[in-house]
């Protein structure tokens, strides 16, 4: 049974660097048929896609143009572990973040199959 | 970036109504429409992939329709555990988007 457990602080000062980490059991992160992606949750933003990495045959990033700039989402196989650090984090980015595997469908239809129970980052001094 | 519009942002409904909930894309994906259930305190969950296709586990009462650019899900006979918000997301290309929800209700 495929699980994700998300770990990192709930709180976090302005200006800031927030780091989160999504552990996977029973998947490996570099399998070629996912892709591990960090959503956020607010209420004036609603469901917000932040960016993703993917193994095919070398390691590959997207990001969100809305936070470009100030988000690393990375990959550890020996902890089988990916990672979100995002810097200069403001009072916008309070949020519930979400780690979750996207897999693919019929064609190029993915879908996020599996998620983390989600960790609720505050941004307060 | 695609934008989803869902439609109502909410409806109160009664145990046993058929209830329908619409997504409008900004632009024409095809199939690539994906829907969720989000209850509260809870972490979305996969219903529909591919616009059409029932996720493994998911009750045949939930149906999904469309491609293009509008797309439906349908609940026939809504049930106390159906009561949640549903969301819209495409996969057509990056950034993925989700639309802004729908919640459902009782009446």
């Amino acid at each position: 049974q495929v699980q994700i457990q998300q770990s990192g602080p709930e709180l976090v000062k302005p200006s800031q660097t927030l780091s989160l980490a999504c552990d996977i059991s029973g998947d490996i992160v570099s399998d070629i048929s996912s892709a591990w992606t960090w959503i956020r949750q607010s209420p004036s933003r609603g469901l917000e896609w932040l960016g993703r990495t993917f193994y095919r045959s070398k390691w590959h990033h997207e990001y969100a143009a809305s936070v470009e700039g100030r988000l690393i989402i990375d990959s550890d196989t020996s902890k089988n572990r990916v990672s979100l650090q995002m810097t200069s984090v403001t009072l916008e980015d309070t949020a519930i973040y979400y780690c979750a595997r996207e897999r693919p469908g019929r064609g190029l239809s993915w879908y996020f199959d599996l998620w983390g129970r989600g960790t609720l980052v505050t941004v307060s001094s | 970036d695609i934008q989803l519009t869902q439609s109502p942002p909410s409806l109160s409904a009664s145990l046993g109504d058929r209830v329908t909930i619409s997504c409008r894309t900004s632009q024409s994906i095809r199939n690539y429409l994906n829907w969720y259930q989000q209850k509260a305190g809870e972490a979305p969950k996969l219903l529909i992939y591919a616009a059409t296709t029932l996720q493994g586990g998911v009750p045949p009462r939930f149906s999904g329709a469309g491609s293009g650019t509008e797309f439906t899900l349908t609940i026939s006979s809504l049930q106390p555990e159906d009561f949640a918000t549903y969301y819209c997301q495409h996969s057509y290309d990056v950034p993925r988007t989700f639309g802004q929800g729908t919640r459902v209700d009782i009446k």
